[in-house]
């Protein structure tokens, strides 16, 4: 089953860090792009960043760029959201997403991990 | 990186249909044929619906379909079933090699 999940989420108190993880399995990851999509408690969806396959020309929402950092591990089969300087509006699921190449859209989620910023 | 447009809400009687529109700007919407739209039902994944803008993955029903006109694009619902209520989201590549979720529109079947 192609599937992938998310783990590295939970409590933080503002300013703080946290390393998010997206493991893959099932399919090919180093052919898929992927992305990181989030969603505060009763909100909409907002697009947080995306990395190629091979770990280059990363890219990222306005919001979040300067303090939010992906990555990935082909060996791993595992893609990374780096988030610092949290505050409550950070507060949201994280989701990952594998990208199709040439698609410019995902098609695979993971079932997200809960990040909550708070004192 | 502003949200694209959507109706807060839209509703429909069972069998009918409705069309969803996402509105954007000729950097986003206008710009490219990459538009995808999202169904998400309460405390669920979302799923993948449509993509380069009328394109359906394998097993989505072809009771939705999509399309664009500038820098607007509708998804329409034929057919409205109960199992079709649910939160709806479009989406699109920038020209900022970014991409944008609209604000979202929530289907009720009457």
């Amino acid at each position: 089953e192609e599937q992938l999940v998310e783990s590295g989420g939970g409590l933080v108190q503002p300013g703080g860090s946290l390393r998010l993880s997206c493991a893959a399995s099932g399919f090919t990851f180093s052919d898929y792009l992927t992305h990181w999509v989030r969603q505060a408690p009763g909100k909409g969806l907002m697009w947080v960043s995306r990395i190629r396959e091979d770990g280059g020309t990363l890219s990222y929402a306005d919001s979040v760029k300067g303090r939010f950092t992906i990555s990935r591990d082909n060996a791993k089969n595992t893609v990374y959201l780096q988030i610092n300087s949290l505050t409550a509006e950070d507060t949201a699921v994280y989701y990952c997403g594998r990208g199709l190449p040439h698609k410019y859209t995902f098609d695979i989620w993971g079932q997200g991990t809960a990040v909550t910023v708070s004192s | 990186q502003s949200a694209l447009t959507q109706p807060a809400s839209v509703s429909g009687s069972p069998g009918q249909s409705i069309t969803i529109s996402c509105t954007g700007a000729s950097s986003d919407v206008g710009g490219y044929n990459y538009v995808s739209w999202y169904q998400q039902h309460p405390g669920k994944v979302p799923k993948l619906l449509i993509f380069e803008v009328s394109n359906r993955p394998s097993g989505v029903s072809n009771r939705f379909s999509g399309s664009k006109s500038g820098n607007t694009a509708s998804l329409t619902i034929s057919g409205l079933q109960a199992e079709d209520e649910a939160d709806y989201y479009c989406f699109s590549y920038t020209s900022s090699s970014t991409y944008v979720f609209g604000t979202g529109t929530k289907v009720t079947v009457l």
